[in-house]
C-alpha cells in the first residue's frame, strides 16, 4: 500500500467552478499535510499546509483534513485556466515526506 | 531572493561515469532533501538531511550518496550511474522537518 494515494485524473472543470482534489494517507502517525501545484516542466510549488483537523482557507483555496478518515482534500473556488496543473498531496511522517503521484486538473475556459 | 539552486539543469552522461549534482539554498533551512520524479511513480525521496553532518536514507537510496558539510549545500553524488537512474531530480529545503518545501528548478539526468 502506498503511503499517499491520489486519483490521477484527469479532472476537468469549467472556469468559475469548484475543483475538488482528494488524497488519502496510510500512516495514522502522520503529522503535517501539504498541497503542491506543479506546472508541466516546472518544479512543485507549495500552495498550503494543514496540521489540525478541520478546514484552512487561503484565498480561493481551502484545505480540509480528517485524521480519523486519513483524508485530505483541496478545494479550489472560482477555478481559472491558470489553475490547470498537476496537484500533489504530501504527508510528513516522522522525518520523511511522502508524495502522492498527483492529480491532473484542467480548467476549461 | 529566497531560492534553492540546482546545477546543472540538464545532464547527459554515460554509464559508470561519476557525477555530482549540486544544490544550494540561501534561506538558512535546516532540512534538505533529494527526490527523483518518474512518470507514474511520483516524487520519491532519495536522501534527506536534518542538519549539518546529519543525513539519512529515504525510500530509494541505492546508487546515490550525499553529504552535508555546510548548512546551505547538499550535493547528490552518483558514483557509477546506470540507465535506471535516468530521471528528473529535485532538491528541496524546509525550515524544519514539519514545514513545507521550497524546491529547486530540477535536473534532468539521462544516463546512456
Amino acid at each position: 500500500q502506498k503511503e499517499v494515494e491520489q486519483n490521477s485524473g484527469p479532472l476537468s472543470v469549467p472556469e468559475g467552478a469548484i475543483a475538488s482534489l482528494n488524497c488519502t494517507y496510510s500512516d495514522r502517525g502522520s503529522q503535517s499535510f501539504f498541497w503542491y501545484r506543479q506546472y508541466s516542466g516546472k518544479s512543485p510549488e507549495l500552495i498550503m499546509f494543514i496540521y489540525s483537523n478541520g478546514d484552512k482557507e487561503d484565498g480561493r483555496f481551502t484545505a480540509q483534513l480528517n485524521k480519523a478518515s486519513q483524508y485530505v482534500s483541496l478545494l479550489i473556488r472560482d477555478s481559472q485556466p491558470s489553475d490547470s496543473a498537476t496537484y500533489l498531496c504530501a504527508v510528513n511522517t516522522g522525518n520523511q515526506f511522502y508524495f502522492g503521484t498527483g492529480t491532473s486538473l484542467t480548467v476549461i475556459p | 531572493e529566497a531560492q534553492v539552486t540546482q546545477n546543472p539543469r540538464y545532464l547527459i552522461t554515460v554509464t559508470g561515469k561519476k557525477l555530482t549534482v549540486t544544490c544550494s539554498q540561501n534561506m538558512n533551512h535546516e532540512y534538505m532533501s533529494w527526490y527523483r520524479q518518474d512518470p507514474g511513480l511520483g516524487l520519491r525521496q532519495i536522501y534527506y538531511s536534518m542538519n549539518v553532518e546529519v543525513t539519512d536514507k529515504g525510500d530509494v537510496p541505492e546508487g546515490y550518496k550525499v553529504s552535508r558539510k555546510e548548512k546551505r549545500n547538499f550535493p547528490l553524488i552518483l558514483e557509477s550511474p546506470s540507465p535506471n537512474q535516468t530521471s528528473l531530480y529535485f532538491c528541496a529545503s524546509s525550515y524544519d522537518r514539519g514545514g513545507g518545501y521550497t524546491f529547486g528548478s530540477g535536473t534532468r539526468l539521462t544516463v546512456v
